[in-house]
């Protein structure tokens, strides 16, 4: 049982490029998140899915986006990498039920950076 | 936009110590709560969930005060290796779009 896994731990692009960044949970759990974290600013939802083929917009969505063709797998794409995307991503994964029992659980983090 | 506050610290504290720390959210309709803690350059990991009654878990004891709209976190005889970022979280309505984090109490613990 590997929990959240995260495909790459570091990218470096040149503005413009673009990149997928790969999600993947083995606890069968049917929501899925994408949260970037910056110095000073704390975790800020991207994009999240509560299900297989279902995607929705969360706090900072721009210049993203979101797949999610599997139910293990969400992948958050960037089509025109900019600076101001620097950051370190993390994905989360959490079973639905309970208020007091969706605890999400964070993959390692991908380190990216935008030249 | 809902918002959760926390103190950033850091909070230096010789080891064996107590601290607490709060952290207050501004939307009254949030439904669960819960306190992460993150390591340096790693991810966050669940430390333990908040129930209205107040929870503990070994040396952590977790309160949560729905009229003043606030969480607390209690750690006694604290360790070396509790030194690390401290995030609380709140998922307001019980939604699906996720949990809204806290920027993190920093704790530094001294030997």
């Amino acid at each position: 049982n590997a929990g959240v896994t995260q495909t790459p731990k570091f990218r470096v692009l040149k503005t413009g490029q673009s990149m997928t960044l790969l999600c993947a949970q083995d606890m069968n759990h049917e929501y899925m998140y994408w949260y970037r974290q910056d110095p000073g600013m704390g975790l800020r939802l991207i994009h999240y899915s509560v299900g297989e083929g279902t995607t929705a917009k969360g706090e900072v969505p721009d210049g993203y986006n979101v797949s999610r063709l599997k139910k293990q797998n969400f992948l958050l794409g960037l089509e025109s990498a900019a600076p101001s995307q620097t950051s370190v991503y993390f994905c989360a994964s959490s079973f639905p039920g309970l208020a007091a029992t969706d605890t999400q659980y964070f993959g390692p983090g991908t380190r990216l950076t935008v030249l | 936009r809902k918002e959760v506050e926390q103190d950033p610290g850091p909070f230096n504290v010789p080891e064996g110590a107590t601290v607490a720390f709060n952290c207050t959210y501004s939307n009254s309709a949030s439904q669960s709560f819960f306190w992460y803690r993150q390591d340096c350059r790693k991810e966050p990991k669940l430390l333990m969930s908040v129930y209205s009654s107040g929870n503990e878990d070994g040396r952590f004891t977790a309160q949560l005060n729905r009229a003043s709209q606030y969480i607390s976190l209690l750690i006694r005889d604290s360790k070396l290796s509790d030194s690390a970022t401290y995030l609380c979280a709140v998922n307001i309505g019980g939604g699906a779009d996720g949990l809204t984090f806290g920027k993190g109490t920093h704790l530094i613990i001294q030997p």
